[in-house]
């Protein structure tokens, strides 16, 4: 079965620095997606980024990019000038492409905490 | 707009009762999914379903049921025989194709008292 590692239940940024956030997961498919959502204080979870594993670009979305490493297993977020409303929890979350298998499976999260 | 709505906002049971949470999506998605999460645990699935009059299992169904009657609706019936129900409880959907994540539901959070 497929297992998502956030090693980092926290971490803490200064507001307009960078930050990046880590996340493993082990599989052995060839094809699958990976995500990032964010849960801020409201607790509303927000898909953040998406990657494809067969697409070697990295997925970049405004403020947001991602760094896949696809034989490390590794998918980490980088978040670029950090805001206030960057403050939140944060899932790397695993889904197979395989028919039969379209769960989610989700890192136990990371509380990212954003310093004026 | 599309969503996926979830009620109640907060919801109050007594030990041995069973309570009903709702989820209703308008998205035409065919699967829906239901998570508990607690604090430190990340999320955990309770139920999920696929299609209409059929659902799964997921890691943590013991003390849950659920129904999928209709393709919009999938709520989730916590049972007296859940033994430690207080948590946050949220709510998913997704097209059947995998390259899509979930769209989530706001939560409901559930408090024995």
């Amino acid at each position: 079965a497929q297992t998502v590692t956030q090693s980092q239940p926290e971490m803490s940024v200064q507001e307009a620095e960078t930050v990046t956030l880590s996340c493993t997961y082990d599989t052995s498919e060839s094809d699958y997606y990976l995500f990032w959502y964010k849960q801020p204080p409201s607790r509303q979870m927000i898909l953040v980024i998406r990657q494809e594993a067969y697409k070697q670009q990295n997925a970049t979305e405004n403020r947001f990019s991602v760094n896949f490493q696809k034989a490390a297993k590794s998918f980490s977020l980088k978040i670029s000038d950090s805001q206030l409303g960057d403050a939140a929890m944060y899932f790397c979350a695993y889904r197979s492409s395989q028919g039969g298998s379209e769960k989610l499976v989700f890192g136990k999260g990371m509380k990212l905490t954003v310093n004026p | 707009d599309g969503g996926i709505t979830q009620s109640p906002k907060y919801l109050f049971r007594k030990e041995g009762q069973n309570v009903t949470l709702s989820c209703e999506q308008n998205l035409n998605h065919d699967a829906m999914y239901w998570y508990r999460q607690d604090p430190g645990q990340g999320l955990r699935l309770i139920y999920y379903s696929q299609i209409v009059n059929d659902f799964q299992k997921g890691d943590i169904a013991e003390g849950y049921s659920v129904s999928r009657e209709k393709k919009e609706s999938f709520p989730l019936t916590v049972t007296s025989a859940q033994k430690n129900p207080t948590a946050f409880y949220l709510c998913a959907s997704s097209p059947l194709s995998t390259r899509h994540g979930y769209t989530f539901g706001s939560g409901t959070r559930l408090t024995v008292v």
